[in-house]
C-alpha cells in the first residue's frame, strides 16, 4: 500500500507568515498533484508536477517535486486568510488502462489576521 | 462548463439499509473515480470507471459497488450500511490519460445512525 505522509497535520499562523508543507512517500509516482479543499466543497487542483526536481510557482505558492519523484513540498509566502483550507498532496499512478491517485493525510492550514 | 454534480448532498440512513449515490461528470470526461473521506482516514480511493468498466478498485469490502453508464454518469451503492460508513463520498471526473487531474464534485455527506 502506497502511503503519502504529510507534515505538519495542522498549522495555525498569522497573516504575512511563510510556511512549508511536506509530502513524503517511499513510492515513486508518475506525477504529484496538490489540491486545496474548503469546508463543504470537494478538493480543487492547485498544480501538477511530473518531472523530478520540477519547481512550479502559482502566485505566492511554490511547489517542488523531489528528484526521485517520491516527495514534494508546498511553500506559501506571506500567507493570507484566503489560504485557509485543507491541503492535500496526491501521487498519480498510471497503468495504461487504469489510473489512481493516492492522497496524502492532509494539512489543515488556518491563517488569522 | 458545468462541473461535477453529485446527488444527493446529504443523506441519513439507518444501519442495515442500502444507499445509492449519483455522479454526473464534466461533459467530455469519461473517467469517473469515487473516494471516501473521513476525519480519521482522510481521502481513500474506492474505484475508478472508464467506458462502463471498473478499471481500478481500492481496499473496500464488497458492500461497496459502483457502475458507469454509457453517458459516463456513475452511481455507487453501499449495501448493509454500518455506522463506520458515515463519511463524505466524493466523485471526480477526468480525462482518461496519464497525469490528468481530478475534478471533484462537492460530495454526498452520508450519516448512518
Amino acid at each position: 500500500t502506497q502511503l503519502l505522509e504529510q507534515s505538519p497535520q495542522f498549522l495555525s499562523i498569522q497573516e504575512g507568515e511563510n510556511l512549508t508543507v511536506y509530502c513524503n512517500s517511499s513510492s515513486v509516482f508518475s506525477s504529484l498533484q496538490w489540491y486545496r479543499q474548503e469546508p463543504g466543497e470537494g478538493p480543487v487542483l492547485l498544480v501538477t508536477v511530473v518531472t523530478g526536481g520540477e519547481v512550479k510557482k502559482l502566485k505566492r505558492l511554490t511547489f517542488q517535486f523531489g528528484d526521485a519523484r517520491k516527495d514534494s513540498s508546498l511553500h506559501i509566502t506571506a500567507a493570507q486568510p484566503g489560504d485557509t483550507g485543507l491541503y492535500l498532496c496526491a501521487g498519480g499512478q498510471w497503468a495504461g488502462t487504469a489510473s489512481k491517485l493516492t492522497f496524502g493525510t492532509g494539512t489543515r492550514l488556518q491563517v488569522t489576521l | 462548463k458545468a462541473g461535477v454534480t453529485q446527488t444527493p448532498r446529504y443523506l441519513i440512513k439507518t444501519r442495515g439499509q442500502q444507499v445509492t449515490l449519483s455522479c454526473s461528470p464534466i461533459s467530455g470526461h469519461r473517467s469517473v473515480s469515487w473516494y471516501q473521506q473521513t476525519p480519521g482516514q482522510g481521502l481513500q480511493f474506492l474505484f475508478e470507471y472508464f467506458s462502463e468498466t471498473q478499471r481500478n478498485k481500492g481496499n473496500f469490502p464488497g458492500r461497496f459497488s459502483g457502475r458507469q453508464f454509457s453517458n459516463s454518469r456513475s452511481e455507487m451503492n453501499v449495501s448493509t450500511l454500518e455506522l463506520g460508513d458515515s463519511a463524505l463520498y466524493l466523485c471526480a471526473s477526468s480525462w482518461h490519460r496519464e497525469n490528468s487531474p481530478l475534478h471533484f464534485g462537492n460530495g454526498t455527506r452520508l450519516t448512518v445512525t
